[in-house]
Formats: structure tokens, C-alpha cells, sequence
């Protein structure tokens, strides 16, 4: 399965503190994608890093992408209690046009 | 609308009857996806449509279920004979493929379906 799979499956840190999520994935991939997900309902595009790409940023977000060791990392920098929320990778394989995602992490920031 | 639009956005049936859940996606949109979410669980991919090609049925988990997308917009998603187990949140998303530039894919707020 290429299913992407996030480290920690929970993680729970204090208002201010910065966020480390992390994603591995089997296949070789065209990009990865992190989204963001409240209350259970419909996921955000959060941001694409192409596979040619070592390291991206949007605002408080950083990504970092490793293929050699087929992982990702998101980074929520200045963290907020409204950043509370699953954060799932989703990967495209090389041939194939549908995202596969992982199981994500639930981030909760303490106020 | 603006966005993917997902009804009913909650249903609840008996166990053994069939249920259609419907997703519109967005305009211009020619790829739409089906994934089911249960709680507190990652998305399971179900099945991809893009454009007039053969769908990618791969993720469906048994025969009971089907999708259809009717005039390359709407989808159908069908689930014959509900078990209790099919009890989760069923998000449909659409993207303007773009190869290997990735596709963001944008999603409805689901349809959660009890069965009990």
C-alpha cells in the first residue's frame, strides 16, 4: 500500500509552542500534500511540496519532504489554540492521479 | 456554489436498506473522488473518476457498493443492503487534475451515515 502513514498519532502541546507532525509513504510520488481537518468534516489544502522539492513555506508552515527516506515533516511554528485539528499527507504515485492518505495526527494546543 | 456541495449531510437508515449519498462538485472540476472517513480514523479511498476515463473503483470495499457520475459533474454514491460497519462520514472532493503538477483537491463537508 503507498498509504502515507503520521507520527504522532496525537500530540498535545502548549499555546506558543511549536507543532512537529511527520508522514512516511511507501511509493515513489509526483508530490505530497498536507491537509488540515476540523470536527471530523471536510478537509483544507493546507500545501503541495512537489517531489523535486526539499523544503517549502506558508506562513506559519513549514514543509520539509526527504524522498530518499520517503518522509515529510510539517512544522506549525507559533502554535494556536484555533490550530487544534487532525493534519493529514496525502500522496499521488507516479502513474496514478488519486491521493492516498495517511491516518493523521490530532493536534491539540492548550491555551 | 462555490464549493463541493455533499447531501444528505447526515442520514440515518436501518440495516439492510439502501442508501444514496449525492456529491456536486465544483464547476470545471473533471476529476471527483469518494473516500469514507470512520471515527477518529484516516480517509479510506473508495473510487476516482476523471473525466470520460474508467473509473478507479479500486478502493471500493465490497460489491454492495457503487458510484456512477452522471454527465461528468454529479456523483451517486450507492450502498446496497447497509451493515452497521459502513456507519462513517463519506467525503466526496473534486480537482482540476494537473499531472504531475498535483492535484488540490477540494472537499465537501461529507455525509455521515449511521446505520443502525
Amino acid at each position: 500500500s503507498q498509504q502515507g502513514e503520521e507520527d504522532p498519532q496525537a500530540l498535545s502541546i502548549q499555546e506558543g509552542e511549536n507543532a512537529t507532525m511527520n508522514c512516511s509513504y511507501k511509493t515513489s510520488i509526483n508530490n505530497l500534500q498536507w491537509y488540515r481537518q476540523n470536527s471530523g468534516r471536510g478537509l483544507v489544502h493546507l500545501i503541495l511540496i512537489r517531489s523535486n522539492e526539499r523544503e517549502k513555506h506558508s506562513g506559519r508552515l513549514r514543509v520539509t519532504l526527504d524522498t530518499s527516506k520517503k518522509s515529510s515533516s510539517l512544522l506549525i511554528t507559533a502554535s494556536r489554540a484555533a490550530d487544534t485539528a487532525s493534519y493529514f499527507c496525502a500522496t499521488d504515485a507516479r502513474g496514478a492521479q488519486k491521493l492516498v492518505f495517511g491516518q493523521g495526527t490530532r493536534l491539540t494546543i492548550n491555551p | 456554489g462555490a464549493g463541493v456541495s455533499q447531501s444528505p449531510s447526515n442520514k440515518v437508515t436501518e440495516k439492510g436498506k439502501d442508501v444514496e449519498l449525492r456529491c456536486d462538485p465544483i464547476s470545471g472540476h473533471t476529476a471527483l473522488y469518494w473516500y469514507r472517513q470512520s471515527l477518529g480514523q484516516g480517509l479510506e479511498f473508495l473510487i476516482y473518476f476523471q473525466g470520460n476515463s474508467a473509473p478507479d473503483k479500486s478502493g471500493l470495499p465490497s460489491d454492495r457498493f457503487s458510484a456512477e457520475r452522471t454527465g461528468g459533474s454529479v456523483s451517486t454514491l450507492t450502498i446496497q443492503r447497509t451493515q452497521q460497519e459502513d456507519s462513517a462520514v463519506y467525503l466526496c472532493a473534486s480537482s482540476i487534475p494537473t499531472g504531475a503538477s498535483g492535484n488540490t483537491i477540494y472537499f465537501g463537508e461529507g455525509s455521515w451515515l449511521t446505520v443502525v
